[in-house]
């Protein structure tokens, strides 16, 4: 498969607590990037790493990224109940159609007050 | 501002009936157009993008086609739908200018059931 895979599959934290999800991914890319879903809803670009960048902040966002290993990895400092969200990494391959993205099955993250 | 419309919400349709979802895109032009089915609890299949009018690329072989009538418009269709097209079907575009590294915006999706 050329989809990237996150983990943990899902992640229960309380209120204040840091969130770490992890992506793998198979081949070379040119960009990473994130995406949050709200149930049954659509899902919104949180942030998009490119393969030259090794680390990317974005208010409560930091997002790492290890082309060596293939992975990447998106940390929510200090979260709130409403980060409750499925998140979810994508991949731009390197030399597919540029725009095409392949999504993971992504992350539920619940954040409990 | 660029905005995504995607409808409808919510389909209920019996198996062997015809499929139409539509989605349009303002504030930019040119845009590639995608649409994605989510099972549940599952990431997202891209089943066809179009980078332009007329221009339709299939990612998987399947029970559906996809139009792009004009520029900012995007179908999703079927002629007879089975029980295993139900699923949450996204509509999404991208920067068709953009190159490398363009994000992409989503619609708020449709849920279809076949029953």
């Amino acid at each position: 498969s050329q989809q990237g895979e996150e983990d943990p599959q899902a992640l229960s934290i309380q209120e204040g607590e840091n969130a770490t999800m992890n992506c793998s991914y198979k081949t070379s890319i040119n960009n990473l990037q994130w995406y949050r879903q709200n149930s049954g809803r659509g899902l919104v670009h949180l942030i998009l790493i490119r393969s030259n960048e090794r680390e990317k902040h974005s208010g409560r966002l930091r997002v790492t990224l290890d082309t060596s290993k293939k992975s990447s990895s998106l940390l929510i400092t200090a979260s709130r109940a409403a980060d409750t969200a499925s998140y979810f990494c994508a991949t731009e391959h390197r030399g597919s159609t540029l725009g095409r993205l392949y999504f993971g099955r992504g992350t539920q993250l619940t954040v409990w007050p | 501002s660029q905005t995504i419309h995607q409808w409808p919400a919510t389909l209920v349709q019996p198996v062997g009936s015809p499929l139409s979802l539509e989605c349009t895109v303002e504030g930019t032009s040119n845009p590639n157009l995608y649409w994605y089915r989510q099972a549940a609890g599952r990431g997202l299949q891209l089943l066809f993008y179009s980078v332009g009018i007329g221009q339709i690329s299939s990612e998987v072989p399947q029970n559906l086609s996809a139009s792009r009538p004009q520029d900012r418009q995007f179908i999703l269709s079927s002629k007879k739908l089975l029980l295993s097209d139900s699923g949450f079907y996204l509509c999404a575009w991208s920067s068709g200018f953009g190159g490398a590294d363009t994000e992409a915006f989503f619609g708020q999706g449709t849920r279809l059931t076949v029953v």
